[in-house]
């Protein structure tokens, strides 16, 4: 079946840094990619959608400066969370679809993002 | 602005049982999609079941089955002969108005614990 990769799994910065977290279909041609942020026990947040070749559309109240997402091909998109602070914490996840009729979506695996 | 709301943020369940989870929801659209995921601990977001508005016949994928009821807005998941790995935390989720299926507000999720 269809996968999503993640990468990393899990990392762990210090303050005032920045961190990317990569999302890959490895089998189907992703053009339009999703990211959810998602705090302990609770639910999944839409972040942003990022669509191949154009710039990502953000949500109400998330930083596109903070949250720099790239989508520059159809099986990679990009998540660089800049200046990282403690509060930025959480486990962020992508999903994938490939806009095909009735395609369905695809998640990652997720990253578990801990700044110090 | 849509909602979904799922009012047990947690559930027990004895293995080989049937459990029943709940979720509402508010939506101006006519035609759209519903969906369960269960996220095991692994964190990995796993799509259940999947359920289409214009269709009146309750969708089924195994032991897990949903009560749509369009007109209440509500959208239960039945999981029967509950076993072990049914151990997870389940998400209702609806897609944005005027989207397909990749955008998706969830519910508050519910923990659901089956015990041997």
């Amino acid at each position: 079946g269809a996968v999503v990769s993640q990468h990393p799994s899990w990392v762990i910065c210090k303050s005032g840094t920045s961190v990317k977290i990569e999302c890959r279909s490895l089998d189907f041609q992703a053009t339009t990619m999703f990211w959810y942020r998602q705090f302990p026990k609770q639910s999944l947040m839409l972040m942003a959608t990022s669509n191949e070749g154009s710039k990502a559309t953000y949500e109400q109240g998330v930083e596109k400066d903070k949250f720099l997402i790239n989508h520059a091909s159809l099986t990679l998109s990009t998540l660089t969370v800049t200046s990282a602070h403690p509060e930025d914490s959480s486990f962020y996840i992508c999903s994938a679809i490939s806009g095909l009729y009735n395609s369905p979506l695809h998640f990652g695996n997720g990253t578990r993002l801990t700044v110090t | 602005a849509q909602t979904v709301t799922q009012s047990q943020p947690e559930m027990s369940v004895q293995e080989a049982e049937t459990v029943t989870l709940s979720c509402t929801y508010d939506t101006s659209e006519n035609n759209y999609y519903l969906f369960w995921y269960k996220q095991p601990p692994s964190r990995q977001m796993i799509l259940v079941i999947r359920q289409e508005a214009y269709k009146q016949q309750n969708a089924t994928e195994n032991r897990f089955s949903v009560n749509f009821q369009k007109a209440a807005k509500s959208f239960s998941l039945k999981i029967s002969d509950s076993q072990l790995g049914d151990t997870a935390m389940y998400f209702c989720a609806l897609p944005y108005s005027g989207t397909s299926y990749g955008k998706l507000t969830f519910g508050q999720g519910t923990i659901l614990t089956v015990h041997p």
